[in-house]
């Protein structure tokens, strides 16, 4: 099955400067890469996510690139704000029927220090 | 974006108690829906996956006696931890994918803490 490994565990960055998350995934099967913001005690929210046909996709201030080859894609948040502090997962799974389920990396507790 | 809800919210039960959680596509009819289990500071965990009119797909390690699911309708799945231990105490999500939608999104629920005592 799908294996996704997260690094790193904890970012800590000033106010203003980047944040890149990485993530990699076994799985060649794997078309479909989400990215998600949770913050304590609340449910994840989708952020931004790509398909395996495309290479980088932005918004606004958060970008998320994928080498298929590698089998590895990231997060990056640029001019980063204290509320962009919070949990942040990447997951990763094949898109069949609709019926596969996520699987998530171990998370990123990213602080932004004002 | 679509919408799934949880209820409870929390709860808090003896030990030995059953609770049931409900999960519901309020939006859309989701013929799967996924429920995880995130322990403190920890990744969400895929228990099983819950499919309307059939037998929920259990993970490895997940006991299918212990938490009971139900998908009865195109709408609701219900979880059920049968003879709760404090070991279950836990942050229990669950998830949907609108499947009339044009993206692979899934949607989570706001998720139910369960304290055990």
């Amino acid at each position: 099955g799908e294996n996704v490994e997260q690094h790193p565990s904890t970012l800590s960055v000033q106010e203003g400067d980047s944040a890149v998350i990485k993530c990699t995934y076994s799985d060649s099967a794997s078309n479909y890469f989400p990215w998600y913001k949770q913050e304590l005690g609340k449910r994840p929210q989708l952020i931004i996510d790509i398909r395996s046909n495309v290479g980088e996709k932005k918004d606004q201030r958060i970008a998320v690139t994928l080498n298929k080859t590698a089998k590895h894609f990231s997060l990056h948040i640029t001019e980063t704000q204290p509320e962009d502090s919070a949990v942040y997962f990447c997951a990763a799974s094949a898109r069949n029927s609709g019926n596969t389920p996520l699987v998530f990396g171990k998370g990123t507790r990213l602080s932004v220090i004002a | 974006g679509a919408v799934v809800s949880q209820h409870p919210s929390r709860v808090i039960c003896k030990s030995g108690t059953s609770v049931k959680i409900e999960c519901r596509s309020l939006d859309f009819q989701a013929t799967t829906m996924f429920w995880y289990r995130q322990f403190p500071k920890q990744s969400l965990m895929l228990m099983a996956t819950s499919n309307e009119g059939s037998k929920a797909t259990y993970e490895q390690g997940v006991e299918k006696d212990k938490f009971l699911i139900n998908h009865a309708s195109l709408t609701l799945s219900t979880l059920t931890v049968t003879s709760a231990h404090p070991e279950d105490s836990s942050f229990y999500i669950c998830s949907a994918r609108d499947p009339s939608g044009s993206t692979d999104t899934q949607y989570f629920g706001p998720g139910t803490r369960l304290t055990v005592l």
